[in-house]
């Protein structure tokens, strides 16, 4: 089963450089994704989602990736800035158009000027 | 941007009271969910309602917890005897129609002592 605790895995990467962010899905019947991000203190805030026809998607820096293969799913932040620094969650929706997500659990990501 | 908004931000309770957190979800919404984040873990779902039900609920969500609409803005929810194990962030989120991203708010520290 999955551990759970206060460790998050964390990636620094430098200002400029570009990020990929892993995430592994558990139902093969997920049909939407979504990436999160959060800031200490706050509430998740959307910021790229895919439906499960599609296997790439661009948004503005950003790109997320889906494998259905293997269930994984990537986040690529394009030329990193310091404003990126917070913790990003996948999420998969189960249960239909209004289902509930089911998040992973996340990773940190710090951004060294 | 329109945004849903929870209050209090900050809750302390004794064990074994009663607690109700407040949400105004985006006005035209028609979904709502509250989740839970305990400190350093994933979000858990714990409930979502439609049409002044609920849709579905998790296993965390026994009958301790409560929600309601009681009018045509707020989204209620209540925890009748909180325990320690209570503490937590809250999150409330929206949708509005069909297969788009749920949009959160800054969410309610429960803190039970």
């Amino acid at each position: 089963g999955e551990s759970v605790g206060l460790h998050l895995p964390t990636l620094s990467v430098q200002e400029g450089d570009n990020s990929i962010i892993n995430c592994a899905y558990s139902n093969s019947a997920s049909d939407y994704f979504i990436w999160y991000k959060q800031e200490s203190g706050k509430g998740p805030q959307f910021i790229i989602d895919i439906r499960s026809n599609m296997d790439k998607r661009q948004g503005q820096r950003v790109t997320v990736l889906l494998n259905k293969t293997v269930k994984h799913l990537s986040l690529q932040i394009a030329a990193t800035q310091p404003g990126d620094s917070a913790v990003y969650f996948c999420a998969e929706r189960v249960g239909g158009s209004q289902g509930n997500l089911i998040f992973g659990k996340g990773t940190k990501l710090s951004v060294k000027p | 941007e329109p945004e849903v908004t929870q209050t209090p931000s900050h809750q302390v309770t004794q064990m074994g009271q009663e607690v109700i957190l407040r949400c105004v979800p985006i006005s035209n919404h028609l979904y709502f969910y509250w989740y839970r984040q305990i400190l350093g873990q994933k979000v858990e779902f714990l409930v979502s309602f439609y049409n002044n039900e609920i849709s579905e609920k998790s296993e965390i969500f026994d009958d301790q917890f409560s929600v309601e609409r009681p009018d045509g803005s707020n989204f209620t929810l209540k925890i009748r005897s909180t325990k320690l194990e209570d503490s937590a962030m809250y999150f409330c989120a929206s949708i509005g129609q069909y297969n788009q991203p749920q949009h959160f708010g800054d969410g309610t520290r429960l803190s039970i002592l």
